[in-house]
């Protein structure tokens, strides 16, 4: 089975920072990776697909890049909105989340 | 705009089998696949299986032995039975569309809202 492993797994930044997480898949995935983002009490959201491809209707600070066993979720400007746990995902399995918190 | 609705009951005693449903509204359940993730309290996601709107299958090798998902065209419903439950098995039960197939993978972009089920006595 494929295993997904983000990195950080909490992240301390302030408004406005540059954020960055990455995944790591113990085999390549091609670019069939996705990342969501998941505020308390809310169900995933769909930010990225393919690696890259921005879901429709996410801002364009959202920004996915990588292929094969490496991949990164980079938030060019955080915005308040944006403090949640981040998630990739590669069929039926999800990485263990990233928690962003306000510094 | 499609949306997905879970319904079940919220309460399930141990070594029972825990049955939810998701409702598609707005849309078909046709061409797409359908998962069921859940999440325990204060922890990470767990995909648990797919259907297909055909009806093949796809499982969680973890809960292979305890899941059964099945799909109702005519009623546009999902359906998962998880058997055998223990307190291991309380969390929020998601399902999710899924953009895939054999050849592509555009990630699940329609989630319901998620319904709370608590394994106790």
């Amino acid at each position: 089975d494929i295993q997904m492993t983000q990195s950080p797994s909490t992240l301390s930044a302030s408004v406005g920072d540059r954020v960055t997480i990455t995944c790591r898949a113990s085999q390549s995935v091609s670019s069939w990776l996705a990342w969501y983002q998941q505020k308390p009490g809310k169900a995933p959201k769909l930010l990225i697909y393919k690696a890259s491809t921005l879901e429709s209707g996410v801002p364009s600070r959202f920004s996915g890049s990588g292929s094969g066993t490496e991949f990164t979720l980079t938030i060019s400007s955080l915005q308040p909105d944006d403090f949640a746990t981040y998630y990739c995902q590669r069929y039926g399995t999800f990485g263990q989340g990233t928690k962003v918190e306000i510094k | 705009q499609v949306q997905l609705q879970e319904s079940g009951p919220g309460l399930v005693k141990p070594s029972e089998t825990l049955s939810l449903t998701c409702t598609v509204s707005g849309g078909s359940i046709s061409y797409y696949y359908w998962s069921w993730i859940r999440q325990p309290p204060g922890k990470g996601l767990e995909w648990i299986g797919y259907i297909y709107y055909s009806g093949s299958t796809n499982y969680n090798p973890s809960l292979k032995s305890r899941v059964t998902i099945s799909v109702d065209t005519s009623k546009n419903q999902i359906s998962l039975k998880l058997s055998s439950v223990t307190a291991a098995d309380t969390a929020v039960y998601y399902c999710a569309r899924e953009r895939r197939s054999r050849d592509y993978d555009y990630g699940m972009d329609v989630w319901g809202q998620g319904t709370t089920v608590i394994v106790s006595s």
